[in-house]
C-alpha cells in the first residue's frame, strides 16, 4: 500500500546549520510524483517541488537541496545555511498514476531555526 | 500557478450552527479538492469536487456533514453542518492544474467552534 513516513516529528536547530528532512515512501506504482510543501506559521501551504519518478536527479534552489534516491525510497530535503524564516512545518507527499494523483501525504516536520 | 481566495480566514462558531466557506481561483480548474487539517496533524482529504458531477467524499466524510457546491469551474463552497467542538480545523481548497497531484491552495479557513 502507498504511504509516505516522515519520521522526524520535530527538529530544532540554531540558524546558519544545514539541516535535513527525511522521506521514505512506499509505492507499487512505477509512475509517480513527489512533492515537499511548506507550511509557515500563517497556515498556507506552500509548493516547493515536483519530482517524477523517471528523474533521479538531484535538484538545488538556491539554499533548498532534494536528494531522490529510488534504491532507497526516500525523498530527502536539505535546507543549507538555514535561517528564522526557515522554521515551518514541512510535508512530503506522493501521488500515483494508479490512484489518479490523489495526494498521500506524510505526517510532516516541524523545522525550529533558533536565531 | 494558480491563485486561490478562500473566505473567510477564520471565525468563531457556536455549536449546532453551520458555516459556509467559499473558495474562488483565478483561472478555470477541473479539478478541486477540500482538505482538513487539524491542530497538528497533517492534511486530510474531505472530498473532490470536480465541476459537472458531484462531489466525491472520502472515508468518514458524508454529504450531509460537509456539503460541497461547484457551479463553475472558477468557485466552490464547503458548509460544514451541525458544527462541534471536534470541527474546529484548518479547511483548505486547493487545485490541481497538470493533473499530477500537484496542488495550489488557498490561505486556509481557520474555524473555531465553541
Amino acid at each position: 500500500a502507498q504511504k509516505v513516513t516522515q519520521a522526524q516529528t520535530e527538529i530544532s536547530v540554531v540558524e546558519k546549520e544545514d539541516v535535513t528532512l527525511d522521506c521514505v515512501y512506499e509505492t507499487r506504482d512505477t509512475t509517480y510524483y513527489l512533492f515537499w510543501y511548506k507550511q509557515p506559521p500563517s497556515g498556507e501551504l506552500v509548493f516547493l517541488i515536483r519530482r517524477n519518478s523517471f528523474d533521479e536527479q538531484n535538484e538545488i534552489s538556491g539554499r533548498y537541496s532534494w536528494n531522490f534516491q529510488k534504491s532507497t525510497s526516500s525523498f530527502n530535503f536539505t535546507i543549507t545555511a538555514s535561517q528564522v524564516v526557515d522554521s515551518a512545518v514541512y510535508f512530503c507527499a506522493l501521488s500515483e498514476a494508479g490512484s489518479n494523483y490523489q495526494l498521500i501525504w506524510g505526517a510532516g516536520t516541524k523545522l525550529i531555526i533558533k536565531p | 500557478s494558480a491563485v486561490i481566495s478562500q473566505k473567510p480566514s477564520r471565525d468563531i462558531c457556536q455549536r449546532g450552527t453551520s458555516l459556509t466557506i467559499q473558495c474562488q481561483v483565478d483561472s478555470q480548474v477541473t479539478m478541486m479538492f477540500w482538505y482538513r487539517q487539524q491542530p497538528g496533524q497533517s492534511l486530510t482529504l474531505i472530498a473532490t469536487a470536480n465541476q459537472g458531477s458531484e462531489a466525491t467524499y472520502e472515508s468518514g466524510f458524508v454529504i450531509d456533514k460537509f456539503p460541497i457546491s461547484r457551479p463553475n469551474l472558477t468557485f466552490s463552497t464547503l458548509t460544514v453542518s451541525n458544527m462541534s467542538p471536534e470541527d474546529s480545523s484548518i479547511y483548505l481548497c486547493s487545485v490541481d492544474l497538470e493533473y499530477t497531484g500537484e496542488l495550489f491552495f488557498g490561505e486556509g479557513s481557520r474555524l473555531t467552534v465553541l
